[in-house]
């Protein structure tokens, strides 16, 4: 059964500062890996999708990467922002359809 | 605007009183699928549907019910709510196939006293 753990539970950092959230996840067999962010009584806003075949995903200030054999994931953001303030989880599609097996998210916090 | 659209986004309601969570797509999606989150849980499957008239129990499928008549439309129903139930609920949507991005509702926060 896949199991995805998202290190740390909670984070906070002063503004400026280059962080790396990190997932692993149990099987390697997956199809691909999905970042998301919640932020407080919205839903769930997907940053980046990256294919198994791919080792690492790009969009602006934040990149994810994928070792697919060690079953880690980490989601890199630079020079952060207050704005970057939110929980931050990580999903695996590992076959069974198209169901995403979910971390229990890192909690963000951007200070000032 | 490619959307996931869920209704309502708050309910209070009472035990043993039935109700409908609404969800529709826009993006022609096959697969469509509904996830509740709870603390130190995260987010886990409770039904999904492939196609129209095709739908399959999830992770945690028990005191839950859906229909997928329509592909755009998959709501979920509570025919007798219960306080364990009482959760942050997502819709979510995808095209079939391996490795397809998966988009998500804005939730709906169920409280059932």
């Amino acid at each position: 059964k896949q199991e995805v753990t998202q290190i740390p539970a909670a984070l906070s950092v002063p503004e400026g500062e280059n962080l790396v959230l990190n997932c692993s996840f149990t099987d390697s067999a997956i199809y691909n890996l999905q970042w998301f962010r919640q932020d407080p009584g919205k839903g769930l806003t997907s940053l980046l999708l990256i294919q198994s075949s791919q080792r690492e995903q790009t969009s602006g200030r934040l990149n994810a990467s994928l070792d697919k054999s060690s079953g880690r994931s980490t989601l890199y953001i630079a020079a952060s922002q207050p704005g970057d303030s939110a929980t931050y989880l990580c999903a695996v599609n590992a076959g069974g359809g198209n169901k995403l097996t979910f971390g229990t998210g890192t909690q963000l916090k951007v200070e000032l | 605007e490619a959307q996931v659209t869920q209704n309502p986004r708050y309910l209070i309601t009472v035990t043993g009183k039935k109700l409908t969570v609404t969800c529709s797509q826009n993006m022609n999606h096959e697969y469509m699928s509904w996830y509740r989150q709870d603390p130190g849980l995260g987010l886990r499957q409770i039904y999904y549907s492939m196609n129209v008239e095709v739908t399959d129990k999830g992770d945690v499928p028990e005191g839950y019910k859906v229909s997928r008549k329509e592909k755009r439309n998959f709501p979920l129903i509570l025919e007798s709510p219960s306080p364990n139930q009482t959760s942050l609920y997502f819709c979510a949507s995808s095209s079939l196939g391996r490795g397809t991005e998966a988009f998500f509702g804005q939730g709906t926060r169920l409280t059932v006293v």
